[in-house]
């Protein structure tokens, strides 16, 4: 069983808030993703990590921004929080192995309601 | 094909049955193809992945099938039991990112 950690499992919030959801994994991952997925729809790329001190954008623009201070942690922040970003938030992680496939291994995700 | 696309959108089988479902993706850049099984409240679970074409997979009552050439995978369920309900995702991987579908939905009636 995957060893990632997301909290919180469920947050409704009022617009206007700052929030992070946290994401930790005791894996040793070098890298790790974030998605959401609104109702209905794909699992979107907003965010990965290749690891300590890298972010970088996914395809889907998101207004939210990460950090990657420490390999085991990759925390998504919005720092107003709009009706617009109520979804589902998944984060994952794999390894860095040469001619590997990357398996990604996900966490439980955050279902972010915006009121 | 742009984009991964999965079908049915959802299914309702009878314990018992035999089921199947599709994947097709761009068959261009191919690197591998991921399925995963995803049930309410958990984390999605890796169920295969496959790179090669002609591949198969099998674990369990769970075996898919890989055509890199036309771009598409089959998901086959033997046997369907009703803790084989849950979303099952595939995902292209270019090797740099995974592209998703929408997902199957599968719920097996006791």
């Amino acid at each position: 069983e995957a060893d990632i950690y997301q909290t919180p499992r469920y947050l409704v919030i009022g617009t206007g808030k700052k929030i992070t959801l946290e994401c930790s994994q005791t894996m040793g991952h070098d890298k790790m993703y974030w998605y959401q997925q609104d109702p209905g729809m794909e699992l979107h790329l907003i965010h990965y990590s290749y690891g300590v001190n890298s972010t970088e954008k996914g395809d889907l623009s998101s207004e939210s921004t990460v950090s990657r201070i420490r390999t085991e942690h990759f925390p998504l922040t919005l720092e107003s929080a709009r009706p617009s970003h109520t979804s589902q938030y998944l984060c994952a992680s794999s390894e860095s192995v040469a001619g590997g496939y990357n398996e990604q291994f996900f966490g439980p995700g955050t279902r972010l309601t915006v009121l | 094909i742009l984009n991964v696309e999965q079908s049915p959108q959802s299914l309702h089988v009878q314990e018992g049955d035999s089921t199947n479902f599709t994947c097709s993706f761009p068959s261009s850049n191919f690197y591998a193809l991921h399925w995963y099984r995803w049930e309410t409240a958990k984390s999605p679970e890796a169920l295969f992945v496959m790179t090669l074409n002609g591949d198969e997979k099998k674990k369990g009552r769970i075996s898919a099938t890989l055509n890199t050439k036309e771009g598409y995978s089959y998901l086959y369920i033997k046997g369907s039991q009703p803790e084989d309900s849950a979303t099952y995702l595939c995902a292209r991987n270019t090797g740099n990112q995974f592209y998703f579908g929408t997902g199957t939905s599968l719920t097996v009636i006791p």
